[in-house]
């Protein structure tokens, strides 16, 4: 079975800052990736899906990329309502496994 | 708009069973698949499965074939997921979701539902 592995865990950084996490694929996915912004409390919300393109409404400081095994999400000029967990999720074919997920905090 | 609607928390003894709810409205209930995802206190995201509402046809994540059953009821637009023989591995948050059209990543989420396996 496919795993997907992210990194980092968790991050620190500041307001303004730009921030990089990463997923892995444990086998070619292609572009069928997904990625979902949880907070505390909240079920999780779509903010990127085939692995590039924003979902509607999802402020352009998101952005996705990558194929195949390797896939990146970044956020440019991070903003406090970006405190939250990351997850990458395989998506089109099953099963369709999550990430272990990145923790994004805020200095 | 979609809307996915779960049933209350539930509390639940070891090696008992519980059933899920998840009423959708706004769309043709027939038309999209209903998926399942598991999330244990503070750990990340599990998909169990998902089921065709259409014809009932079930796919199961392998972690899960022994311990969730989904099913649904078209009269109600109602999807179901049954847990059986609780442990306290099985408490945790459940939500139901389901994709946007050919988006095939989960665009619609109900609000979870907390079991928790206690005696």
């Amino acid at each position: 079975n496919i795993v997907m592995t992210q990194s980092p865990k968790s991050m620190s950084i500041s307001v303004g800052d730009r921030v990089t996490m990463n997923c892995k694929a444990s086998q070619n996915v292609g572009n069928n990736i997904a990625w979902y912004q949880q907070k505390p409390g909240q079920s999780p919300k779509l903010l990127i899906y085939y692995a590039s393109n924003r979902y509607t409404g999802v402020p352009d400081r998101f952005t996705g990329g990558g194929y195949g095994t390797d896939f990146t999400l970044t956020i440019n000029s991070v903003q406090a309502e970006d405190a939250a967990f990351y997850y990458c999720q395989r998506i089109y074919n099953s099963p369709r496994t999550f990430g272990g997920g990145t923790k994004l905090e805020l200095k | 708009q979609v809307n996915l609607l779960q049933s209350g928390a539930a509390l639940v003894k070891p090696g008992a069973s519980v059933k899920l709810s998840c009423k959708a409205s706004g769309y043709t209930f027939t038309d999209y698949y209903i998926h399942w995802v598991k999330q244990s206190h503070g750990k990340s995201l599990e998909w169990i499965g998902y089921i065709n509402p259409n014809s009932g046809y079930t796919n199961y994540n392998e972690k899960f074939k022994s311990k969730a059953t989904l099913t649904v009821d078209k009269s109600t637009n109602t999807a179901y997921m049954e847990l059986s023989r609780l442990t306290s591995e099985d408490s945790a948050t459940y939500y139901c979701t389901r994709e946007k059209v050919r988006l095939w990543a989960f665009a619609y989420w109900g609000q979870g539902t907390l079991v928790t396996v206690s005696s």
